[in-house]
């Protein structure tokens, strides 16, 4: 149990296009979703977290008018990356977690993104 | 200071060894602590949790917490090369952030 799929797994798109990563969790009730963002050596960086039905609450320093994040159900959240420029390349991950069954949360295999 | 702090490493272990690691935390009402292990490229998966001072153990792991001294570390007995990995210790802050340490790398060596 447990399983939170995401995808893409790898994304390289033009600088000015956006990106869209769908976060999905397949056996459990996602009531809240993380969005991270890591660099290369570097840990993860909460950008988001959203509840189920709720606008996501950003982290200091992170665009909310440039990563559009959507949480419609209790199974799906979104991640679009607007206006991707270079410096947005990154791994990003999402995690899910059922508050209704505990805090553990589990992620799915991320999406690297490349934008050129 | 941040949220959680762990030392960067890398720690190297011979294989057969205990390897542990250390995790320090800010906010002071944080219930809930975890740990995963991240392989090169990968997205962590979880290894334990634990909510309660205290030890507790799974398999050749053992989460110690420590709410008053506001840390939290990980023993890995009997270390194999197959657990050279960046281990993130993670804290629900604020009652729902959940935020990573820097992460530690460890090295077992055979």
């Amino acid at each position: 149990g447990a399983v939170v799929s995401q995808h893409p797994s790898w994304v390289i798109c033009k600088s000015g296009t956006s990106v869209k990563i769908e976060c999905r969790s397949l056996d459990f009730q996602a009531t809240t979703m993380f969005w991270y963002r890591q660099f290369p050596k570097q840990s993860l960086m909460l950008m988001a977290t959203s509840n189920e039905g709720s606008k996501a609450t950003y982290e200091q320093g992170v665009e909310k008018d440039k990563f559009l994040i959507n949480h419609a159900s209790l199974t799906l959240s979104t991640l679009t990356v607007t206006s991707a420029h270079p410096e947005d390349s990154s791994f990003y991950i999402c995690s899910a977690r059922d508050n209704n069954r505990g805090t553990e949360a589990f992620f799915g295999q991320g999406t690297r993104l490349t934008v050129v | 200071q941040k949220e959680v702090e762990q030392n960067s490493g890398p720690l190297s272990v011979p294989e057969g060894a205990i390897a542990s690691l250390n995790c320090t935390y800010s906010d002071r009402g944080s219930q809930s602590f975890f740990w995963y292990r991240q392989y090169s490229g990968k997205s962590p998966e979880l290894i334990m949790f634990i909510y309660s001072n205290g030890d507790k153990e799974d398999g050749r792991f053992t989460a110690q917490l420590n709410k008053a001294s506001q840390y939290v570390s990980l023993l890995i007995r009997d270390s194999q090369p197959s657990d050279s990995a960046t281990y993130l210790c993670a804290v629900n802050i604020y009652g729902n952030k959940l935020v990573f340490g820097a992460g530690t790398i460890l090295r077992v060596k055979s």
